[in-house]
């Protein structure tokens, strides 16, 4: 498919891991990132894990990649009401001199109490 | 150490007129990148400026146009507004390398009656 896509929305409890995913479209993209968005603000870059990796951890969060199928997923552990936002994932198309990210449409994350 | 910052923050014009939105990278960043975000949607690249020179485009009509300054500070200019460029402007600084790591401003909403 041309787009990056995401489910739109997920509900999950207090404490709870929570699992974002993503289908993107350039097998040979290098980087793949994560942004948050919360209400009426911009987006705050998240991680980001290099195409030659499966696997990335940064506190609370981990990053799985898996190239041969194109999906990338955003897994945050205990997830707190902290964490209810958008989360967009986001590539970098292949190829010399392209420097834009092409961004999925969101996923909703909703943390219930 | 003061993070991308963009004004106006919210804008109102109606159909026909032309708009001048600014930014001032992160400090040490050399490289600015616009996204339009319509409601619900995932941010859209419209371009990017690179030493004062455009050096990425996006699938957006002439009618959106740029400069970057000595400074590396940016505007982005809209001329004759449609209905259809409602949305929230977001300004992304970056250094020149391999992980193009993006840091988002807050944005400028834009309202076009």
């Amino acid at each position: 498919g041309e787009d990056v896509e995401q489910s739109l929305f997920l509900s999950v409890r207090e404490g709870d891991s929570s699992v974002i995913n993503c289908t993107y479209t350039d097998s040979s993209s290098t980087y793949l990132y994560w942004y948050k968005q919360e209400p009426g603000a911009g987006l705050q870059l998240l991680t980001y894990i290099f195409s030659n990796m499966d696997m990335k951890q940064d506190q609370r969060l981990t990053v799985l990649l898996n190239k041969k199928d194109k999906h990338l997923s955003l897994r945050i552990a205990d997830t707190q009401t902290g964490d209810s936002a958008i989360y967009f994932c986001a590539e970098i198309l292949s190829g010399a001199g392209s420097y834009q990210l092409t961004f999925g449409k969101g996923t909703k994350l909703s943390v219930i109490p | 150490d003061a993070g991308v910052t963009q004004s106006p923050t919210h804008l109102i014009k109606t159909r026909g007129q032309q708009v001048t939105l600014r930014c001032s990278p992160k400090s040490g960043h050399d490289t600015v990148s616009w996204y339009q975000q319509a409601l619900g949607q995932g941010p859209q690249f419209i371009f990017q400026y690179y030493e004062e020179e455009e050096r990425q485009r996006g699938n957006f009509p002439d009618r959106f146009s740029g400069h970057q300054f000595p400074n590396y500070s940016s505007e982005l200019n809209v001329n004759a507004l449609l209905l259809g460029d409602s949305a929230l402007y977001l300004c992304a600084s970056s250094l020149v390398r391999a992980d193009n790591e993006q840091f988002f401003g807050p944005g400028t909403r834009l309202t076009v009656l």
